[in-house]
């Protein structure tokens, strides 16, 4: 199976920064990889699939990048709705796998 | 637009068996193009995928829960539902169900999630 590696696992930033989060699978999954965004109390939302293909309604400001193993999801200028956790999840193979998440703290 | 909503009893007995049904509204779960699945969510914790099925049965489990686990769909009522055998407390977390594009293996969108607690 596919293993999701996710650093850091937090992340203290300001509103208007710029917030990079890395994910890094076990083996190649070419650009199968999807990026989600969960509030506490609330279910993941889909931001980004297929690494950089970002989801209708999701704010222009998130962005996705990487193939292989190495991906990277951007915010370029961090809004207060952003302070969340963020999971990775391999969508190369079953079992599709997440990464243990990175959460976004006010600094 | 499409909906999902997870049902069951909150509180199941360790070596029981649990089990949950997702309703779909807005849309159909027959429709050629998804999948359902199942995933949750220990308290404080990550993800993880517990299995999907196609609206004519057809299922992918997760090996490591394969051994316990039963998903079957009922087209009729526009559900889907999960059967998680001989549970302990390891099983205590938010299940949510979602839709589960095939081609891409996402989840989109996803119900609200129900906490089920294993506990004598």
């Amino acid at each position: 199976d596919i293993q999701m590696t996710q650093s850091p696992s937090s992340v203290s930033a300001s509103v208007g920064d710029r917030v990079t989060i890395t994910c890094r699978a076990s083996q190649g999954i070419s650009s199968w990889l999807a990026w989600y965004q969960q509030k506490p109390g609330k279910a993941p939302k889909l931001l980004i699939y297929a690494a950089s293909s970002l989801q209708s309604g999701v704010p222009s400001r998130f962005s996705g990048s990487g193939s292989g193993t190495d991906f990277t999801l951007t915010i370029s200028s961090l809004q207060p709705e952003d302070f969340a956790t963020y999971y990775c999840q391999q969508a190369n193979s079953f079992p599709p796998a997440f990464g243990g998440g990175t959460k976004v703290e006010i600094k | 637009q499409l909906q999902l909503q997870e049902s069951g009893p909150g509180l199941v007995k360790p070596s029981e068996t649990l089990s949950l049904t997702c309703t779909v509204s807005g849309g159909s779960i027959s429709s050629s193009s998804y999948y359902w699945g199942w995933i949750r969510q220990p308290p404080g914790k990550g993800l993880e995928w517990i299995g999907s099925i196609y609206y004519s049965g057809s299922t992918y489990y997760n090996p490591s829960l394969k051994s316990r686990v039963t998903i079957s769909v009922d087209t009729s009522k526009n559900q889907f539902s999960l059967k998680l055998s001989s549970v302990t407390a390891a099983d205590t977390a938010v299940y949510y169900c979602a839709r589960f594009r095939l081609e891409l293996l996402v989840f989109d969108p996803w119900g609200q999630g129900t906490l089920v607690t294993v506990s004598s």
